[in-house]
């Protein structure tokens, strides 16, 4: 069973800032990592998906990275807005493609 | 392209009485994946599903609850015998394969009075 863990829990920054936080998942048995996002009301929105060491994503104003052998992810926000704010959830994948663990999630709050 | 559908948005049901929550994915989607949010908790995986196949019910409580994808319609999620501890938020997720992103429902509130 994977144990995905997240910090911080909750994060509160001022419009503008920049801000980051991480994932950690166990490394072996690794086959994708998923971040999302889940504002309060709706449902989580799929931000990426990453399955290589290394490798680099970005949308807009969000990036992630992710590093396989330590098992860690980070998500970064350049430039925080106050519609950022949500909920910010990774979710770790095993080898079999099956087993799907979501981290507690960090939630973010961007104060105007 | 509607997205994943769920139904209904709200149920409400009394104790030992049968909750049925329907999801229905995005078309192209052949996986399914349901998910529990008990209040105050985070997401917890309970049952991945193709059609006509169960792939991994390792989330899924022993008795009472079931699931099945049919070749025609939708995701059941099926629980028997609700009990108040069953209250939570279930959400519908569907991919067109594993290790691709997963779209959501915006789930369902089952109430046990």
């Amino acid at each position: 069973i994977l144990n995905v863990e997240q910090s911080p829990q909750s994060l509160h920054v001022q419009e503008g800032d920049s801000t980051n936080f991480t994932c950690s998942f166990p490394s072996s048995n690794f086959y994708a990592l998923h971040w999302y996002r889940w504002e309060t009301a709706k449902s989580p929105e799929a931000l990426f998906v990453m399955t290589l060491n290394g490798d680099e994503k970005k949308k807009g104003r969000i990036s992630a990275t992710l590093n396989t052998k330590e098992g860690y992810s980070y998500l970064y926000i350049k430039g925080s807005q106050p519609e950022d704010s949500a909920t910010y959830l990774c979710a770790s994948q095993d080898n079999y493609g099956q087993n799907f663990v979501f981290g507690p999630g960090t939630r973010l709050s961007v104060l105007p | 392209n509607a997205g994943v559908m769920q139904n209904p948005r709200h149920l409400v049901r009394r104790r030992g009485q049968e909750a049925r929550l329907r999801c229905s994915p995005m078309k192209g989607h052949s996986h399914v994946y349901w998910y529990r949010q008990l209040p105050e908790e985070g997401l917890k995986f309970m049952v991945y599903l193709q059609k006509e196949n169960i792939i991994d019910e390792s989330g899924m409580p022993k008795e009472r609850f079931s699931a099945e994808f049919p070749k025609e319609g939708p995701s059941i999620l099926r629980i028997q015998q609700v009990v108040r501890g069953d209250s939570a938020a279930y959400f519908c997720a569907s991919s067109p394969q594993t290790g691709q992103p997963q779209h959501f429902g915006d789930g369902t509130r089952l109430s046990i009075l």
